[in-house]
């Protein structure tokens, strides 16, 4: 069984910084490791996914996460945010094994909040 | 880029009334999942199916709930007798391999 741990449940920024979202899982498998956004009253967006090669991932938006294998870690960052950026941001991973069928399973979420 | 279409978005019902929530996934996904967020919670999974069966359910997934794909296009989840704790969002997602899931944008649902 998989679990994933985000730390940090609210994150309030200032426009324009940096910010880094943390997540942390446990498997006693390999997995692939996701990135969802949800803006307020939207669904569930793929940012960025983690499935194999160079464990730094980018997305379209300037978000970038490092796959860290030692420490179990998948952490979202943006070296400088904007008002748009406002949402939940949930981290999620699926076993590598048992095919297509495989559930995601998710954090508890961070909502991240920038401030003008 | 294609979508997965969740109807209605929002729907309220009447407790121990059945709902019944429906789904177009991506056209050529084999892969089915039905998810819940219950308000200020993380996302849950519910059931994942494949085949035209079940491949997987969750323990909220219990003899309330069923899923349905009863044409090539649709996926239903139904609740039989929708409690007050079933209030929730739902999200329906599709994939066509373990490469990522796409989500629908869901579908609100009140039981009062």
């Amino acid at each position: 069984a998989q679990s994933v741990t985000q730390l940090d449940s609210q994150v309030p920024v200032f426009e324009e910084a940096p910010v880094e979202l943390r997540c942390n899982y446990s498997s006693s498998v390999s997995v692939y490791l996701f990135w969802y956004v949800q803006y307020p009253n939207q669904g569930l967006q793929l940012l960025l996914k983690y499935l194999s090669g160079s464990t730094l991932v980018e997305s379209i938006n300037g978000f970038e996460a490092e796959f860290n294998k030692s420490q179990t870690s998948f952490h979202l960052r943006k070296p400088s945010v904007h008002i748009s950026d406002t949402a939940e941001y949930f981290c999620a991973v699926r076993s590598m094994q048992g095919g297509g069928s495989e559930k995601l399973v998710f954090g508890k979420g961070t909502k991240l909040t920038v401030n003008p | 880029e294609p979508e997965v279409t969740q109807t209605p978005s929002h729907q309220v019902t009447q407790m121990g009334q059945e709902v019944i929530l429906r789904c177009v996934p991506i056209s050529n996904h084999l892969y089915f999942y039905w998810y819940r967020q219950i308000l200020g919670q993380k996302v849950e999974f519910l059931v994942s199916f494949y085949n035209n069966e079940i491949s997987e359910k969750s323990e909220i997934f219990d003899d309330q709930f069923s899923v349905e794909r009863p044409d090539g296009s649709n996926f239903t989840l139904k609740i039989r007798s929708t409690k007050l704790e079933d209030s929730a969002m739902y999200f329906c997602a599709s994939s066509g391999d373990y490469a990522g899931y796409t989500f629908g944008s869901g579908t609100r649902l009140t039981v009062v």
